[in-house]
């Protein structure tokens, strides 16, 4: 199995402009997890799935983020519009029980 | 606040050394685990401890878990250059598959 793939592994893009970041987990994995990474606030769960179906979204920073996960092998990671301080790495993952199996991340820099 | 916390936050040693990291939670749990995560890579699943099980060994990785003091650690027996890297402890909430990060701990072995 190749993992956990993200794409893109990098973006660069402009304040206000609208950012979707891409994820295919494992196969046969259930659930599916999105999270942030920076220096100051570490890992953060922003949301997750079971199923397809958002568990909990709680983690989402507001409005402008937004996650969709239309079939069992594909979820994404919204931001619009995009903001100097959401620039973090981006990390899914997916688990079957309770190991989680992380992708290599997408690094986002918002100028 | 963060479920798990580690200690200390960065460890810098020689090749050859041990390395022990701990790590405290809050709630009760059901499973502790722990990460390691490279330079610019994704967090790789080490080892899982079960709340009933008081110590865990795989190849040079040797994780102890007490749940009356709310605490694990993780040690690294004749460390090398390679190890270097963050480690996380994660635990797992009430419900799915969701686990908590903590900060990590940040080692470095000196070759």
């Amino acid at each position: 199995d190749a993992g956990v793939i993200q794409s893109p592994r990098h973006e660069v893009t402009e304040m206000g402009q609208e950012v979707t970041l891409r994820c295919k987990p494992i196969s046969g994995h259930d659930y599916l997890f999105w999270y942030r990474q920076t220096m100051m606030r570490g890992l953060e769960l922003l949301i997750y799935f079971n199923n397809n179906v958002p568990i909990d979204d709680s983690g989402m920073p507001e409005d402008r983020f937004s996650a969709k996960m239309p079939n069992a092998s594909f979820s994404t990671l919204k931001i619009q519009p995009s903001e100097p301080r959401d620039s973090a790495v981006y990390f899914c993952a997916s688990s079957l029980r309770q190991t989680q199996y992380f992708g290599p991340g997408t690094r986002l820099l918002v100028l | 606040s963060q479920q798990g916390e580690e200690d200390p936050q960065a460890l810098s040693i020689q090749e050859g050394e041990n390395a022990t990291m701990n790590c405290s939670y809050k709630t009760s749990i059901n499973n502790l685990q722990w990460y390691r995560q490279n330079s610019g890579r994704g967090l790789v699943h080490l080892i899982l401890i079960r709340s009933n099980e008081r110590e865990k060994h795989s190849g040079r990785l040797r994780v102890t878990l007490d749940t009356s003091k709310k605490s694990s650690s993780l040690l690294i027996t004749a460390s090398r250059a390679a190890d270097t890297a963050s480690y996380f402890c994660a635990t797992d909430e009430n419900a799915g598959n969701m686990l908590t990060f903590g900060g990590g701990t940040r080692l470095m072995v000196k070759p």
